[in-house]
């Protein structure tokens, strides 16, 4: 089976422009979560998504938003960029059943803003 | 105080080296995981645990849910087990999915 895969790899963006993230979970997949890597604040979790719906939001900023479509892959928007939301961003993809705590990871954007 | 706290921050050791990681947290969980990043790298899945024990090659890792504690050990330790190991926390019901991480140890292994 095909990994967990995220694209870009990389990014520049300038403050006040947005992104959109994408990530392809494991087939078979249903469950999506999304973190940010930071040198600051470490691993924090933004949300988690599951059959299309948001279960699970962290406490970021609404310009912080994502989505999840019928085949599982997941999409993360982030608006109005700042310089604090340069970081590595992960997905990580889960079955839902069965070993329903296992998380796989992807490789990561890493986002720089300047 | 952090939900996940994880110790030591940094550790140095020589290639061979028993070394062990450990990991404490003031939740009840339903699983914990143990994660590895190398330098510049993404995060790799070591172990998920949910009670007792798991082996994987030379890596073992234990929870004991009463306690709240689980430690990562590391046998014969290797230059190539040099990374960051992070310890994240699953609370399980409705924050399934929602991982709580620790700060991560720093591990490095001189030949």
């Amino acid at each position: 089976k095909a990994g967990v895969t995220q694209t870009p790899r990389y990014l520049i963006k300038t403050r006040g422009q947005q992104v959109t993230l994408s990530c392809s979970p494991i087939s078979g997949h249903r469950s999506v979560s999304w973190y940010q890597q930071t040198p600051g604040q470490g691993l924090q979790f933004l949300f988690e998504y599951f059959s299309e719906t948001q279960r699970n939001k962290g406490n970021f900023p609404g310009r912080f938003s994502g989505r999840q479509f019928s085949n599982s892959r997941s999409e993360m928007n982030v608006s109005t960029l700042e310089l604090g939301d340069s970081a590595l961003y992960l997905c990580a993809s889960s079955p839902g059943r069965g070993n329903r705590y296992e998380q796989y990871f992807g490789p990561g954007t890493r986002l720089t803003v300047t | 105080k952090n939900e996940v706290e994880q110790s030591p921050q940094n550790l140095t050791a020589q290639e061979g080296e028993f070394i062990t990681i450990n990991c404490s947290y003031s939740v009840g969980i339903s699983a914990l995981h143990w994660l590895q990043q190398h330098p510049g790298g993404g995060i790799v899945s070591l172990f998920m645990l949910s009670s007792g024990k798991k082996k994987h090659g030379r890596l073992i890792a234990t929870i004991n849910i009463q306690e709240k504690h689980s430690s990562l050990h590391i046998t014969a330790s290797h230059p190539r087990d040099s990374a960051v190991y992070i310890c994240a926390v699953d609370a399980g019901g409705t924050s399934y999915g929602k991982l709580t991480f620790g700060q991560g140890t720093i591990l490095t292994v001189h030949p």
